[in-house]
């Protein structure tokens, strides 16, 4: 069984501080996603990563797929209240003839003024 | 520009009522998703499909049922609603070929549903 696990779940920080968001498993995935998930809302994919040591970067976040394509990482520089929301790593994997996602239970980032 | 539109967005239902969730998207998309989100639990797929006529069964389909008989439209059914299915139910799309990714998933709204 596929398993996805995202540390912390938890995070309070004030503005201008930087942070790590972990994902991380056992399995071998051929992708992983990030999506951010704001209240009330949906998650929107922030990015997608599919190269063992790809580096990824969107403004202040840069995104990291380990090498043997398990684990990635989520780095904010100097964040803000707008980076508030729920973060969330998907890995994608082949079942039969069907793509699978598996999705971690998330990170929790409050980013206070 | 709709993308993936849901709804209702809220409900209450009794316990034994039944109800579709309705979720249609306008982007072509050939895979089609119903999640669960509870809190601290994460996404539960729930059913997917990967084409009209086309549907299969998630981590968590019991008390559920779908159909997809356009490629635009994949309606939720629950049957005999029970309180262990209070939940945030997402339906999402994605354009998904041959490739490692599964595309980008675009999600709806989401649609909030009590049954009491």
């Amino acid at each position: 069984t596929q398993l996805l696990e995202q540390s912390p779940q938890f995070l309070s920080i004030q503005e201008g501080e930087n942070l790590t968001v972990y994902c991380n498993s056992s399995s071998v995935f051929s992708s992983l996603q990030w999506y951010r998930q704001e209240p009330g809302e949906g998650p929107v994919l922030l990015v997608t990563v599919v190269t063992g040591g790809e580096v990824k970067k969107l403004k202040r976040l840069t995104f990291q797929f380990g090498d043997a394509r398990k684990d990635s990482s989520l780095h904010i520089t100097a964040a803000q209240p707008g980076d508030t929301g729920l973060y969330l790593c998907a890995g994608a994997f082949n079942a039969g003839n069907n793509r699978k996602l598996i999705w971690g239970l998330g990170t929790s980032l409050a980013v206070n003024p | 520009n709709a993308g993936v539109t849901q709804t209702p967005k809220f409900r209450i239902l009794k316990i034994g009522q039944s109800m579709t969730l309705q979720c249609t998207q306008d982007m072509n998309h050939n895979y089609m998703y119903w999640y669960r989100q509870d809190p601290g639990m994460g996404l539960k797929l729930i059913y997917y499909s990967v084409g009209a006529g086309i549907t299969d069964k998630g981590e968590v389909p019991n008390g559920y049922n779908v159909s997809r008989s356009t490629t635009e439209d994949f309606p939720l059914r629950l049957e005999l609603a029970a309180p262990s299915q209070t939940s945030v139910y997402f339906c999402a799309s994605s354009y998904s070929t041959s490739g490692r990714t599964p595309g980008e998933l675009f999600f709806g709204e989401g649609s909030r549903l009590t049954v009491l």
